[in-house]
């Protein structure tokens, strides 16, 4: 199957601070990705979905603003978490579509002392 | 109702043994079935995707669809201890680009 990678796979931050994650499709293009989020024993929420070259598409409830999307180039897109709050602190995975099947990148665990 | 609903486990069973998990969705136009794995603590990880009526067999596992019953269900033959995992359904609509997923179903294998 198609691979997507993620840096990092874990970030510590202090309150306040941003942090940005990279999602990388590495043998194929992708025009869309996916942000997901997921608590622990909680199933994956869908954060918004990352176009090439336009703005993303949120879903009901995420900040815009605090939740910075930017799909830049076929292979790449990057979420911000600006201001962070260690309510913030979870598991986001990335996700592109390949063909017809859409493959999850390893995830980054947030952590926001 | 939930758009795609899966007992949500735990569901056991001893090693060797089939584990037979099950998938629901309300949508009629959907079009594309996916079953991932996702192990504690790591992210999904795709195994079958099915996407006409009848069985699909891959290794150890076996998707089946039935789209008049609105169903589809993943069969785990000579289940392993490594298959212990939450195993989620995902189902995509028509033209829709995004997948909706089921809440998961918890599988534990017995040794």
């Amino acid at each position: 199957g198609a691979v997507v990678s993620q840096h990092p796979s874990w970030v510590i931050c202090k309150s306040g601070t941003s942090v940005k994650i990279e999602c990388r499709s590495l043998d194929f293009q992708a025009t869309t990705m996916f942000w997901y989020r997921q608590f622990p024993k909680q199933s994956l929420m869908l954060m918004a979905t990352s176009n090439e070259g336009s703005k993303a598409t949120y879903e009901q409830g995420v900040e815009k603003d605090k939740f910075l999307i930017n799909h830049a180039s076929l292979t790449l897109s990057t979420l911000t978490v600006t201001s962070a709050h260690p309510e913030d602190s979870s598991f986001y995975i990335c996700s592109a579509i390949g063909g017809y099947e859409q493959y999850f990148g390893p995830g980054t665990r947030l952590t926001v002392t | 109702q939930k758009e795609v609903e899966q007992n949500s486990g735990p569901l056991s069973v001893p090693e060797g043994a089939i584990a037979s998990l099950n998938c629901t969705y309300s949508d009629r136009g959907s079009q594309s079935f996916f079953w991932y794995r996702q192990y504690s603590g790591k992210s999904p990880e795709l195994i079958m995707s099915i996407y006409s009526n009848g069985d699909k067999e891959d290794g150890r596992f076996t998707a089946q669809l039935n789209k008049a019953s609105q169903y589809v269900s993943l069969l785990i033959r000579d289940s392993q201890p490594s298959d212990s995992a939450t195993y989620l359904c995902a189902v995509r609509a028509g033209s829709a680009r995004q997948l909706t997923f089921g809440s998961g179903t918890q599988l534990t294998v017995l040794p």
